[in-house]
Order: C-alpha cells, then sequence, then structure tokens
C-alpha cells in the first residue's frame, strides 16, 4: 500500500525558515517523480515544484522560485521541501504527491494527508 | 501557464441526479486532463486522468470526456458520498495547473 506521510509543518514567522519532510512507503520512490502542491485556506490547489525521481531535475512555479528547494535521499525513500523567506500568502495545507507514472505529462496519483504551515507574526 | 477556468464553481444537486461539471484550458492540451475529488480536510483523490480514464477503485458512475481545451466531468447517479470539491487540472505542460474548483452541494 502507497503511503504519503508529512512531517515538518507549523507556525513561522515571516521571513522565517521551514523544513517539509515527506516520508514514501509502498513503491519503488526513485522511480518517481514527487511533487508538492499548496491550498491556502479555503482556496484551490496549486503545484509548487516537483523533482524527478533520480533528483537531478528540479521544477518551481514562479511564486516560489529562488526561495524554496525541493530534494529527496531515495536511501531514505524521503522528500523535502526546504522553505526559506516565508511571507504571509505561504500559508497553506502543502502535501507531497507522487506521479502517477514515469512520463512528463502524469497526474498525481497518491497524495499524503497534509501538513498546515502558518506564516504569522 | 495554462489557465483552467471550470464551471460551475457551485452546484446544488439531490442524491440520484446526473451531474455535469466542465473545465475549458487557455490552449489546447490534448487529453492531458485530469479530475480530483476533495472531501473537507482531506487530500485531493485521483478520479480521472487523461480525460477520459478512470482511476482504479473508482465508481463507473464516474466519466470524463472531452478533449484539445472543452472538458467534461459527468456524474451519472450522485451518491451521498459524492458531495465534495471536484478540480481539473492539466498536465499537458508545468506547471501542471488547476482550475478553481466546483463545489457539488446537496439541495
Amino acid at each position: 500500500e502507497v503511503q504519503l506521510l508529512e512531517s515538518g509543518g507549523g507556525l513561522v514567522q515571516p521571513g522565517g525558515s521551514l523544513r517539509l519532510s515527506c516520508a514514501a512507503s509502498g513503491f519503488t520512490f526513485s522511480s518517481y517523480a514527487m511533487n508538492w502542491v499548496r491550498q491556502a485556506p479555503g482556496k484551490g490547489l496549486e503545484w509548487v515544484s516537483a523533482i524527478r525521481g533520480s533528483g537531478d531535475n528540479t521544477y518551481y512555479a514562479d511564486s516560489v522560485k529562488g526561495r524554496f528547494t525541493i530534494s529527496r535521499d531515495n536511501s531514505k525513500n524521503t522528500l523535502y521541501l526546504q522553505m526559506n523567506s516565508l511571507r504571509a500568502d505561504d500559508t497553506a495545507v502543502y502535501y507531497c504527491t507522487k506521479d502517477y507514472g514515469l512520463g512528463m505529462s502524469e497526474p498525481f496519483d497518491y497524495w499524503g494527508q497534509g501538513n498546515l504551515v502558518t506564516v504569522s507574526s | 501557464d495554462i489557465q483552467m477556468t471550470q464551471s460551475p464553481s457551485s452546484l446544488s444537486a439531490s442524491v440520484g441526479d446526473r451531474v455535469t461539471i466542465t473545465c475549458r484550458a487557455s490552449q489546447t492540451i490534448s487529453s492531458y486532463l485530469n479530475w480530483y475529488q476533495q472531501k473537507p480536510g482531506k487530500a485531493p483523490k485521483l478520479l480521472i486522468y487523461a480525460a477520459s480514464s478512470l482511476q482504479s477503485g473508482v465508481p463507473s458512475r464516474f466519466s470524463g470526456s472531452g478533449s484539445g481545451t472543452d472538458f467534461t466531468l459527468t456524474i451519472s447517479c450522485l451518491q451521498p458520498e459524492d458531495f465534495a470539491t471536484y478540480f481539473c487540472q492539466q498536465s499537458y505542460s508545468s506547471p501542471r495547473t488547476f482550475g478553481q474548483g466546483t463545489k457539488v452541494e446537496i439541495k
């Protein structure tokens, strides 16, 4: 059974940093691209970042480029999102997601439970 | 970025109704269109991928159609557990953008 278990969220002041983790199990982690998707309170879904299975290629939404860094440790089956220079509009539930297949145009077939990040003074 | 526009933003329906939600892309996306269901406080769940392929375990009352720029999600016979918010998503190009959501409420 595929499981994605996120951790690391919480309350942080504007300008601060936070690192999210997503522990994966039930599939060959190193084979699949992984993503972070966020949802501000009462709002829709926004793709944030993606990383290919090997970790060699990373992608970011313009809204987080230069502030967030996605990475993975395939030996630990864990995905990370390092978030720096956090702003109030980064407040959201952050989900890690798994790509459905091995291509470049995949849906997200599994989602973590979500982890709330609140940026406030 | 490709913009995804869903309509309506919300709808009220009764158990047993046939419900249709539409999603329009700002440019052609072939059949790279996915549908998700989200219930309050829960993560989204993949229902339909590649416009019309039913994800494993999803009831057959859900169906999707369309290609190019215009797509539909149909629930043939609405069940109590189907009251939720539905999002479309294009996976044709990065960033993989979502529609704003359609909330299906009980009439």
